[in-house]
């Protein structure tokens, strides 16, 4: 079946550091692939998503670009600030499915320190 | 503007008992769906509606219930057959063109 694997958190870094948080996925036919973000006890808000090869999906400075050929949509900024610290989730939809029901990672926390 | 509003955010219910938790959007999407996060972990689906009068269980549905009588409703129960219902609860809706968009969620507390 189809999944979604990210790297396991805490990932703890100083302000204005690079941030990699990498996602693979396994999937049938042609998924979209997002990414979420949770601020500490409120719900998922979409950061950004790419919709089929070689895009690249961009929000607020972070940016993902889907590999078909790694199966990866790793995401990345430049320079992070102690305002992203959350949990960010990697997804998939698989539009062969014919559903809207999406596939979760588990959830890679960040924690950046001024 | 519109959204998806679950209410209450903090709710605190005696073992044993029923409860059930609101979920209310305007974005007239068709599918709504119901999630449980444990702490320090991902998301995990209970249930999930992709047409009024219709839903499907998802992987942990055993212990809840839900009703899908209106587009803009999807109200989860908790039923007292659910071992360990201590979480929170995240409800989310999509549309045609996907892209879910989430509730801020309800913490319950099981005391």
């Amino acid at each position: 079946g189809n999944s979604v694997t990210q790297m396991e958190g805490p990932v703890t870094l100083s302000e204005e550091a690079f941030l990699t948080i990498n996602c693979t996925y396994t999937a049938t036919g042609y998924p979209s692939l997002f990414w979420y973000v949770q601020y500490p006890g409120e719900g998922l808000q979409l950061l950004l998503k790419a919709t089929k090869a070689d895009d690249k999906g961009s929000n607020k400075g972070f940016e993902a670009t889907y590999r078909k050929e790694t199966t990866s949509f790793h995401l990345e900024k430049g320079s992070v600030q102690v305002s992203d610290s959350a949990v960010y989730f990697c997804a998939l939809s698989d539009q062969d499915a014919g559903t809207y029901k999406y596939i979760f990672g588990t959830g890679t926390r960040l924690k950046v320190l001024a | 503007d519109g959204g998806i509003t679950q209410s209450p955010k903090y709710l605190f219910r005696k073992e044993g008992q029923n409860v059930t938790l609101s979920c209310e959007q305007n974005l007239n999407h068709d599918a709504m769906y119901w999630y449980r996060q444990d702490p320090g972990q991902g998301l995990r689906l209970i249930y999930y509606s992709q047409i009024v009068n219709d839903f499907q269980k998802g992987d942990i549905a055993e212990g809840y219930s839900v009703s899908r009588e209106k587009k803009e409703s999807f109200p989860l129960t908790v039923t007292s057959a659910q071992k360990n219902p201590t979480a929170f609860y995240l409800c989310a809706s999509s549309g045609i063109n996907y892209g879910y968009t989430f509730g801020s969620g309800t913490r319950l507390t099981i005391v």
